[in-house]
């Protein structure tokens, strides 16, 4: 498996763009997890899923972030209008259910690092 | 409120020395605790899960201890080596949720 693989690496966006952030997670992983990673911060979880379904979304900053999966193996992470301090690291992240069981921690994928000028 | 404490000054060690990182939490009684690793432009990379009802976990050279009435993880690596510079990160499980959260980190240096 070649992993959880978020695209774009890199996106650089003038303020009040839309910026689109995607994901694949790993294949019959029931689990997917969009975080953000500051200086300031650490790292936030913002939303995740349970078999294509939010289940929480409490750490979404505002109205202007929205999370989407429509299926098992694609997920997008959507800011609109973007602001400057949108800027930050966005990873994905993925993990089969029961990690509490089976002992398995969450696959990161490498992040996209955003900028909004 | 829930808080993770991890040092966040960088540990820095000769090679061959054992590190040791801490992990404080307050106001979680978590059910398991995950430590991950993550070096500069990458992501995490898990590397240890530890349950409340076990005391360590041991896995090549890292060791994980756990202690619920202290709220205190300890992570070592023994026979520590350049390459195991990087930045670890504790997540207990939020409170119920099977969902970790993280600490900042701490930021280990080996020396050689």
């Amino acid at each position: 498996d070649a992993g959880v693989i978020q695209s774009p690496r890199h996106e650089v966006t003038e303020m009040g763009q839309e910026v689109t952030l995607r994901c694949k997670p790993i294949s019959g992983h029931d689990y997917l997890f969009w975080y953000r990673q500051t200086m300031m911060r650490g790292l936030e979880l913002l939303i995740y899923f349970n078999n294509n379904v939010p289940i929480d979304d409490s750490g979404m900053p505002e109205d202007r972030f929205s999370a989407k999966m429509p299926n098992a193996s694609f997920s997008t992470l959507k800011i609109q209008p973007s602001e400057p301090r949108d800027s930050a690291v966005y990873f994905c992240a993925s993990s089969p259910r029961n990690t509490r069981a089976t002992g398995n921690g969450y696959t990161f994928g490498s992040g996209t690092r955003l900028t909004v000028v | 409120s829930q808080k993770i404490e991890q040092n966040s000054e960088a540990l820095n060690i000769q090679e061959g020395k054992t590190a040791t990182l801490t992990c404080n939490y307050t106001n979680y009684s978590p059910a398991y605790l995950q430590w991950y690793r993550q070096d500069p432009g990458r992501g995490p990379v898990f590397l240890l899960l530890i349950r409340e009802n076990e005391k360590e976990k041991r896995k090549e050279r890292l060791k994980v201890t756990f202690d619920t009435t202290l709220k205190q993880s300890l992570f070592h690596i023994t026979a520590s080596q350049p390459a195991d510079s990087a930045t670890y990160l504790c997540a207990p499980e939020r409170g119920g949720s099977y969902i970790p959260t993280f600490g900042r980190g701490t930021s280990l240096i080996v020396h050689p």
